[in-house]
Parts: C-alpha cells; sequence; structure tokens
C-alpha cells in the first residue's frame, strides 16, 4: 500500500528556516517525480516544486532561490528545505506522488507551516 | 505561470449533471493532453479524479468524466450525489523548462 507522511511543519518566525520530511511506503521516490503542494488557509492549492525521478528539480517562482527539494533514497524519502520564510509561505505542504506528468497519483495527509512572529 | 480559470462555484440537485470548465493557455491546457482533476474535502487531502484529461483512476466513479477543447478542459458529473460536495481543482502540465504544473483556483461544488 502506497504511504506518504509528511512532518517537520510548525510555527516559525519570518525570517527563519524549517525542512520538511515525507516519509514514503510502497513505492521508491526515486523512480517517480515526486512533488510538494501547498494550499494557504482557504485558498486553492499551488505547486511548490518537483525532484524528477533524473534528478532534476524545479521551482515555482515564488519559492525560487529559497526553498530545496530534495531526496534520500536509502530512507525513501523527500525533503524540502524552506529559507527567509515570509508570512505568506504559511499552509498546508503535501507531498504527492506522480504517475505521470501532472497527475498526482498519491497524496500525504499535509503538514502546517505558520509563518509568524 | 498564472493560474488556470475555474468558476468559484457551481451547483446542482441531485440526479443532476454539472460541468466545470477550467481554462488555460496555449502553454499549457492547449499544449498538453495532460490536464487532471482533484476533489478535495474539507481537511482533506486531495484525491485524483481524472487525469491526461479523460482517464479515470482505478476505483473512481464513472459518474465522472473529462474532456479537453483548444486551451479549455472540463470536468462533468453527472448523477449527482450529496458526496460529491466538495472543491474540485483543474491541473495541466506547462512544461519541465517553465513551472512544471499549474492548478486552477478551485471550484466549489454545492449540492442543493
Amino acid at each position: 500500500e502506497v504511504q506518504l507522511v509528511e512532518t517537520g511543519g510548525g510555527l516559525i518566525q519570518p525570517g527563519g528556516s524549517l525542512r520538511l520530511s515525507c516519509a514514503a511506503s510502497g513505492f521508491t521516490v526515486s523512480s517517480n517525480y515526486m512533488s510538494w503542494v501547498r494550499q494557504a488557509p482557504g485558498k486553492g492549492l499551488e505547486w511548490v516544486s518537483v525532484i524528477y525521478s533524473g534528478g532534476s528539480t524545479y521551482y515555482a517562482d515564488s519559492v525560487k532561490g529559497r526553498f530545496t527539494i530534495s531526496r534520500d533514497n536509502s530512507k525513501n524519502t523527500l525533503y524540502l528545505q524552506m529559507n527567509s520564510l515570509r508570512a505568506e509561505d504559511t499552509a498546508v505542504y503535501y507531498c504527492a506522488m506522480e504517475g505521470g506528468a501532472g497527475a498526482f497519483d498519491y497524496w500525504g495527509q499535509g503538514t502546517l507551516v505558520t509563518v509568524s512572529s | 505561470q498564472s493560474a488556470l480559470t475555474q468558476p468559484a462555484s457551481v451547483s446542482g440537485s441531485p440526479g443532476q449533471s454539472i460541468t466545470i470548465s477550467c481554462t488555460g493557455t496555449s502553454s499549457d491546457v492547449g499544449s498538453y493532453n495532460l490536464v487532471s482533476w482533484y476533489q478535495q474535502h474539507p481537511g482533506k487531502a486531495p484525491k485524483l479524479m481524472i487525469y491526461e484529461v479523460s482517464k479515470r483512476p482505478s476505483g473512481v466513479s464513472n459518474r465522472f468524466s473529462g474532456s479537453k477543447s483548444g486551451n479549455t478542459a472540463s470536468l462533468t458529473i453527472s448523477g449527482l450525489q450529496a458526496e460529491d460536495e466538495a472543491d474540485y481543482y483543474c491541473c495541466s502540465y506547462a512544461g519541465s523548462s517553465t513551472s512544471h504544473v499549474v492548478f486552477g483556483g478551485g471550484t466549489k461544488l454545492t449540492v442543493l
């Protein structure tokens, strides 16, 4: 059974850093496109970043230069390092596996990141 | 990359059919047959309902169907049921050299 479990969210001050983790089971993270998608309170879905099976990474303009996506193949885990956090980064962050380009087959339960002083 | 355009809300009575539109550009919806649709109930993670414009994942009711014409994709739900009440989001691949994918703003479906 495919399962994605995100951890690492919490309350952080503006300008701070946080690392989110997404532990996967039932499939191999490195063999799939893996993305982070976020949802601000009461708002819609926003794609944040993707890491392709070959290792290429891409980011939304809103986080480029501040966020870094990575994976640890030995732990079958996806990460999102978030630096220089802003109030507008406050959201539930989901990790998701893409069965095909743009088709997010499986989602984690999400982890809430709140950026506030 | 701008978000895809969806109506903010749609409604229908049980048993009726509704259609949600999703308008993009020639750089996303119009260029790729890689449009997907997601259903999200309050407090829950999104669920894939349609992928590659019109394909249904295993376990998704055949009451859900998708189509595309030009830069606009559509999700149709027939035989509306109370449990269909949720938010629906479209998503399109936008090319690996740009923003990868772009989501629509979401549509709140109310079953009257």
